[in-house]
């Protein structure tokens, strides 16, 4: 089985500018989790979707969002990006609770 | 109070030896428990995953789960070099999707 996907891998972005990045989970995994990584916050959750619906979502301002199409591939948006949200962004999918994760979008904003 | 605590480190063992790597949660609804493993820049890699207390083995790794202290641990036997990584704890409540991950304990296996 292939596993999970992201794209792109590496993004440069300037302050006041949107992002979309994409994942695409393990085949047959129906739950797609979000996740922040930074030097100083760690791993912090931002969202989960389960069958295209936001079932549970982390402590993000509204500027972070995300949705899941009906083949389970899931996009998240950072809009009006921020310095402070320079960071490795991951995704993780699951078919129970165990979750596996992607290989992350690095995101560098300017 | 953090909600997952884990020593940061740098854990140091010598090739060969036990790695015992700790950590402890503060929400006593947890119900799963995992350990991941993420190399320098990589992504986490699940090693293990408790749900019930005792000890559960899978080749060179036991991980241990005691619900009343809320503790569980993860002893890596016979290291090798190419453990040394950061080994991070997460918890999840329920079946949220959700994990709370500890900072991370950085292991340092020494040949």
């Amino acid at each position: 089985k292939a596993g999970v996907t992201q794209t792109p891998r590496y993004l440069i972005k300037t302050r006041g500018q949107q992002v979309t990045l994409s994942c695409s989970p393990i085949s047959g995994h129906r739950s797609v989790s979000w996740y922040q990584q930074t030097p100083g916050q760690g791993l912090q959750f931002l969202f989960e979707y389960f069958s295209e619906t936001q079932r549970n979502k982390g402590n993000f301002p509204g500027r972070f969002s995300g949705r899941q199409f009906s083949n389970s591939r899931s996009e998240m948006n950072v809009s009006t990006l921020e310095l402070g949200d320079s960071a490795l962004y991951l995704c993780a999918s699951s078919s129970s609770d165990e979750q596996f994760f992607g290989p992350g979008t690095r995101l560098t904003v300017l | 109070q953090k909600e997952v605590e884990q020593n940061s480190g740098p854990l140091s063992v010598p090739e060969g030896a036990i790695a015992s790597l700790n950590c402890t949660y503060s929400d006593r609804g947890s119900q799963s428990f995992f350990w991941y493993r993420q190399y320098s820049g990589k992504s986490p890699e699940l090693i293990m995953f408790i749900y019930s207390n005792g000890d559960k083995e899978d080749g060179r790794f036991t991980a241990q789960l005691n619900k009343a202290s809320q503790y569980v641990s993860l002893l890596i036997r016979d290291s090798q070099p190419s453990d040394s990584a950061t080994y991070l704890c997460a918890v999840m409540t329920g079946n949220t999707g959700k994990l709370i991950f500890g900072q991370g304990t950085t292991l340092q296996v020494k040949p």
